[in-house]
C-alpha cells in the first residue's frame, strides 16, 4: 500500500535551532517526493520536490530510498518558518493525473 | 500567477441539504483535485478529473459527486451533508503530468460546517 507517514505532530523549536522534520514513505517503485507548506492564513503551497534537488528558505530534503525516508532539513530556524508542512508521494507514470498521498502533517512552531 | 478560487471561503449547511462546492482554474490545466483537510490526517483525496467530464474516484468518494462541464471548472457536491463532512475542502490543479509529477497549484480552501 502507498502510505506517508509522518510522525510527528507538532515539533516545536527556539529560533536558531536546527530543525528536521521527518517523513517515511511506504511504495513499491520509484516515486517522486514533495513538501509542501501551509503558512497561517495562506494556501497550501509547494516548498520542494526531490527530483529538483534544490534548496528552497534554507530548506533541503534528501530522498534516503534504502530507509524510504524523505526528512526535510533546515540549520537555523527562522519565526517565519512556523506553519504546517506536509509530505507527498506521487507515483511515478501515473497515467499522467500526478496523484499525491499526502501523509497526516508535522506543525512546526519556532520561539524567539 | 496561477489562480485557483473556490466559490467560498465558509459556509454552514444543515444535515441532509445538497452542497454545492466550486472551484475555478485559469492556467488551463488539465487535471483538478478535490480534497478534505482534517487534523491529524492531512489531506485526503476525494476525486479527481483529468478532463471534460472525466473524472477518477480517489480515496474517501462515500457520499460525494463531482462534476466538470468546462475545463477550467470542478464542483464538489454532496449529496445529502452529513455532519461528518464538516471539514476543510481544499480545490488543487494541475499541468498534465506526462511521466513526472508537476506541481498541484491549491485554492484558499471552503471551511464546511454541517450542523
Amino acid at each position: 500500500a502507498q502510505r506517508v507517514t509522518q510522525p510527528e505532530k507538532l515539533l516545536s523549536v527556539f529560533k536558531g535551532a536546527p530543525v528536521e522534520l521527518k517523513c517515511n514513505y511506504s511504495y513499491s517503485g520509484s516515486p517522486e517526493l514533495f513538501w509542501y507548506v501551509q503558512y497561517s492564513r495562506q494556501r497550501l503551497q509547494l516548498l520542494l520536490r526531490h527530483i529538483s534537488r534544490e534548496s528552497i528558505k534554507g530548506f533541503t530534503a534528501d530522498l534516503n530510498k534504502g530507509e524510504t525516508s524523505f526528512h526535510l532539513k533546515k540549520p537555523f530556524a527562522q519565526e517565519e518558518d512556523s506553519a504546517m508542512y506536509y509530505c507527498a508521494l506521487s507515483p511515478r507514470f501515473s497515467g499522467g493525473y500526478n496523484k499525491l498521498i499526502f501523509g497526516a502533517g508535522t506543525r512546526l512552531a519556532v520561539h524567539p | 500567477d496561477v489562480k485557483v478560487t473556490q466559490s467560498s471561503r465558509y459556509l454552514v449547511k444543515r444535515t441532509g441539504e445538497k452542497v454545492f462546492l466550486e472551484c475555478v482554474q485559469d492556467m488551463d490545466h488539465e487535471n483538478m483535485f478535490w480534497y478534505r483537510q482534517d487534523p491529524g490526517l492531512g489531506l485526503r483525496l476525494i476525486y479527481f478529473s483529468y478532463d471534460v467530464k472525466m473524472k477518477e474516484k480517489g480515496d474517501i468518494p462515500e457520499g460525494y459527486s463531482v462534476s466538470r462541464e468546462k475545463k477550467e471548472r470542478f464542483s464538489l457536491i454532496l449529496e445529502s451533508a452529513s455532519t461528518n463532512q464538516t471539514s476543510m475542502y481544499l480545490c488543487a490543479s494541475s499541468s498534465l503530468a506526462g511521466g513526472s509529477s508537476y506541481e498541484q497549484y491549491f485554492g484558499p480552501g471552503t471551511r464546511l460546517t454541517v450542523t
